[in-house]
């Protein structure tokens, strides 16, 4: 069972709906999430960043996060296609470790 | 602010051959890190760099080695290149107040 569970997709939706994704994980030592996003052939952008059990807003950005369930969510208002991109949740143990990415989920907002 | 930033941005090696992947960190940053990200995957932690020692290390065979210089800058060492290297090659950095890494734009190597 890998540590990081992440669909891959791909994920279509029109221009102005709603993305929601989401990972679980098994290793209940993790306890930083973070959200990237990578368009083709580039490196990880970093979106979100939590710590702690609970929502976390930014623009049209929110990240959720259940300690409890193991269970990390990433929803996008108002898509637009420079949304399309891979989208990867990232976990780790301490705050200066190594990164432990799900294999990213593919997005394809359609105008 | 520059960023990370890594060079070469493509590298194309033949089997057998050694390669030395460059990346200088964000400023103010004193921690590297070095993942490989194949194709359609998620990055892989390779290993770990701060004040100039390994701190950490993922999976990866001693074939892939490392190193940090005092203005933190690193550098990714692969020797007897297999097929199965070719990847895109990550250098994130990230500072000693948290777990914030920011990622370079990668070196795509392709071995033949």
């Amino acid at each position: 069972q890998k540590e990081v569970e992440q669909d891959p997709g791909p994920l279509s939706v029109p221009e102005g709906a709603i993305v929601s994704l989401n990972c679980t994980y098994s290793n209940s030592a993790f306890q930083y999430f973070m959200w990237y996003r990578q368009y083709s052939r580039k490196g990880p952008e970093l979106l979100m960043y939590t710590y702690s059990s609970g929502n976390k807003e930014d623009g049209r950005f929110t990240a959720q996060v259940d300690k409890s369930s193991k269970y990390i969510s990433l929803f996008i208002r108002d898509s637009q296609p420079s949304d399309s991109a891979t989208y990867l949740c990232v976990l780790t143990t301490d705050s200066w470790g190594k990164l432990q990415f799900g294999a990213g989920t593919q997005v394809v907002v359609t105008p | 602010d520059a960023g990370v930033t890594q060079s070469p941005t493509h590298l194309i090696k033949t089997r057998g051959q050694q390669v030395t992947l460059r990346c200088s960190p964000k400023s103010g940053h004193d921690t590297v890190s070095w993942y490989q990200q194949a194709l359609g995957q998620g990055p892989q932690f390779i290993f770990q760099y701060y004040e100039e020692e390994e701190r950490q290390r993922g999976n990866f065979p001693d074939r892939f080695s490392g190193h940090q210089f005092p203005n933190y800058s690193s550098e990714l060492n692969v020797n007897a290149l297999l097929l199965g290297d070719s990847a895109l090659y990550l250098c994130a950095s990230s500072s000693p107040r948290g777990a914030e890494a920011f990622f370079g734009q990668g070196t795509r190597l392709t071995v033949v």
